[in-house]
């Protein structure tokens, strides 16, 4: 079956740069369609897409973000990272990570979520 | 591009059918059949339960059903019941090849 678990930092300070990885299993980023996306939830607050990555190594980005996100794959190891640098306290959320299937517009799989706290 | 609009907040009785509406633009809901709603129960991760505007994933109840009419699309919930009561985000495609999500409903059962 497929999963997605997200780790990274819990807490980090203003103006760093957050990394997120998402390590996955049940499917392969290789395959025809697959994608592998970032959406983030402030506490209490609507969710807000970030970023995704096809099995082509297409990449697309929140406008209002494109400026600090990256996002990357590594194939072999199951594993998308998430950059987002500068980091500000509106930026503290749980994140999360999911899975796009081949010839569906949407996101099918969710990872439990990370939270990470921006913080002095 | 700005997040699609929902209402804040729909209630209903058991038994009952709402409609939970997603308002966005001809450059995104409007222009394409690529809508989906999540349901989210507190804090759980979203669940989705209806892709390309009306097709329901394999084990998602035949009670949620979507549609779409110009820049407005909907979700309705027929036979509401109590394991019902969550939030319930749309998304959808936009002409930028990103995702967008709506501001988010919370279904209250009475």
């Amino acid at each position: 079956q497929i999963t997605l678990k997200e780790s990274g930092p819990t807490l980090v300070k203003p103006t760093q740069t957050l990394t997120l990885t998402c390590t996955f299993s049940g499917f392969s980023l290789s395959t025809s369609g697959v994608g592998v996306g970032w959406i983030r939830q402030p506490p209490g607050k609507a969710l807000e897409w970030l970023a995704l990555i096809y099995w082509n190594d297409d990449k697309r980005y929140s406008p209002s973000l494109k400026s600090r996100l990256t996002i990357t794959k590594d194939t072999s190891k199951n594993q998308v990272v998430l950059t987002m640098t500068n980091m500000d306290p509106v930026d503290t959320a749980t994140y999360y990570c999911a899975h796009r299937g081949p010839g569906i517009a949407a996101v099918d799989y969710w990872g439990q979520g990370t939270l990470v706290t921006v913080s002095s | 591009q700005s997040a699609l609009t929902q209402p804040a907040s729909v209630s209903g009785s058991p038994g009952q059918s709402i409609t939970i509406s997603c308002t966005g633009t001809s450059s995104d809901v409007g222009g394409y059949n690529y809508v989906s709603w999540y349901q989210q129960h507190p804090g759980k991760a979203p669940k989705l339960m209806i892709y390309d505007v009306s097709k329901r994933p394999s084990g998602v109840s035949n009670r949620f059903s979507g549609s779409k009419s110009g820049n407005t699309a909907s979700l309705t919930i027929s036979g509401l019941q109590a394991e019902d009561e969550a939030d319930y985000y749309c998304s959808s495609y936009t002409s930028s090849s990103t995702y967008v999500f709506g501001t988010g409903t919370k279904v209250t059962v009475l």
